[in-house]
């Protein structure tokens, strides 16, 4: 009973560099999301992915790409880190309640 | 602009008392609330939510109360636990809106 599952748990990356922040969910739910959550600010939104082939900017979208590759995953992609992007990442699938992963931590040295 | 606001950023309370955990809100077209709960290093999970057709749901030792006039709701755990060691945080979304608004977050520390 998996949930969510996101990848990788640790990262670290230099300024400039690029990565993608994988994420997986097996409830067949329709709706899925990438927060990022900082000391002091809750849990903000990126981008969200309201069905199979569509994504929206969330509060924060700058800086970052997503795909919603099927129904299951929703990567979120770092084209040129930067240390403001120093955070923790949660990814989520919803029906009524949204499920959060693991989180993802990476810092940007 | 933050539209759902917690804004008591820590909370301590000893074992066997009522912990409440206060939120606020500013979009009048929220209609449905949620409270999270999460432990250090991992992701937050759902504890208990409300609509807004709804004044008051309870689970166990878990009741949340909307006071929609307040644009106002609370969450109090009665009798509070060790476990309840976490932080807290409260969520609203509109009837059809896809996404949730967090607030910042309450961190509870359950002394014994």
């Amino acid at each position: 009973n998996a949930g969510v599952t996101q990848t990788p748990k640790f990262q670290v990356l230099k300024t400039g560099q690029s990565m993608t922040l994988q994420c997986a969910q097996d409830m067949n739910h329709n709706s899925m999301y990438w927060y990022r959550q900082d000391p002091g600010m809750g849990l903000r939104l990126i981008y969200y992915s309201a069905s199979e082939g569509t994504t929206d900017k969330g509060e924060v979208p700058n800086g970052y790409n997503v795909s919603r590759l099927n129904k299951r995953e929703f990567s979120l992609r770092l084209e040129s880190a930067a240390p403001s992007q120093t955070s923790v990442y949660f990814c989520a699938s919803r029906l009524d309640t949204i499920y959060f992963g693991e989180g993802s931590w990476l810092t940007v040295v | 602009d933050q539209q759902v606001k917690q804004n008591s950023p820590s909370l301590s309370v000893q074992e066997g008392r009522i912990s409440i955990l206060n939120c606020d809100y500013t979009n009048s077209m929220f209609d449905y609330f949620l409270w999270y709960k999460k432990y250090p290093a991992e992701g937050p999970t759902f504890l208990i939510s409300i609509s807004s057709i709804k004044d008051k749901n309870e689970d166990g030792r878990f009741t949340v109360f909307l006071n929609k006039s307040a644009k106002h709701l609370s969450l109090h755990i009665v009798p509070s636990q060790p476990g309840d060691s976490a932080v807290y945080f409260c969520a609203a979304s509109g009837s059809g809106d896809y996404k949730l608004s967090f607030g910042a977050g309450t961190t509870v520390t359950v002394r014994a």
